[in-house]
């Protein structure tokens, strides 16, 4: 069974400041690596996702996978009040013919002005 | 673009009550999903269905019952509903591809058991 832990559990910076979300995974096998975003109240959305070792930016975001060590990592370039939001990571594998998302438990991050 | 519309937002019922949850796509997905959220403990699959009529248990399907009569609708049932099952329910709805899928969720719907 897929087990997926985030940390920190909370995190609170000053705007502008770079920060850093983590997430380790168990199952070697897994093949999507995804970040999705929840505003309070609100819907998550998909953020960013890889599949393959490395990184990968947009815009202000980079996330940087390491299957071998069994991590993946969101950073945020200059955070802003809008990013406060919780954070999911999300790991992706194959069961049967059917391609099974498990989450973490998130990481809540509140950038402050 | 899509949405996924979620109803009620807030559902209050007695202990022992069986309670439905209902969601509507209109993103003419194939599969769509139920997470059930709590704090601290991030979302949890209960049920899945990868086309109309079909259904799927999740990891944490005991205690409740799924229905996809049509595309895009797929309702919850809580079969009797006890305190410790208060939390968030999340719809969501994805295009299954082997490479990976997205899934687009609605904004959920509290449960609340009194």
């Amino acid at each position: 069974q897929q087990n997926v832990q985030q940390s920190p559990e909370s995190l609170i910076v000053p705007e502008g400041a770079r920060t850093s979300l983590n997430c380790t995974f168990s199952d070697s096998a897994s093949q999507y690596f995804w970040w999705y975003r929840q505003h309070s109240g609100k819907a998550p959305k998909a953020l960013m996702s890889i599949f393959s070792n490395g990184e990968k930016e947009e815009g202000r975001f980079t996330i940087h996978l390491n299957k071998a060590s069994l991590h993946f990592s969101l950073h945020i370039r200059d955070s802003q009040p809008s990013d406060s939001a919780l954070y999911l990571c999300a790991v992706s594998m194959l069961s049967g013919s059917f391609n099974k998302l498990t989450f973490g438990a998130g990481t809540r991050l509140a950038v402050c002005p | 673009g899509g949405i996924i519309t979620q109803t009620p937002k807030f559902l209050i019922g007695q202990e022992g009550q069986k309670l439905t949850l209902k969601c509507q796509q209109n993103f003419n997905h194939d599969t769509m999903y139920w997470y059930r959220q709590d704090s601290g403990k991030g979302l949890r699959l209960i049920y899945y269905s990868i086309t109309e009529n079909d259904l799927q248990k999740g990891d944490l399907s005991e205690g409740y019952d799924a229905s996809r009569e049509k595309k895009s609708s797929f309702s919850l049932t809580v079969t009797s509903a006890q305190k410790n099952e208060m939390a968030v329910f999340l719809c969501a709805s994805s295009i299954p591809r082997t490479s990976g899928n997205t899934l687009y969720f609605g904004e959920g719907s509290r449960l609340i058991v009194v």
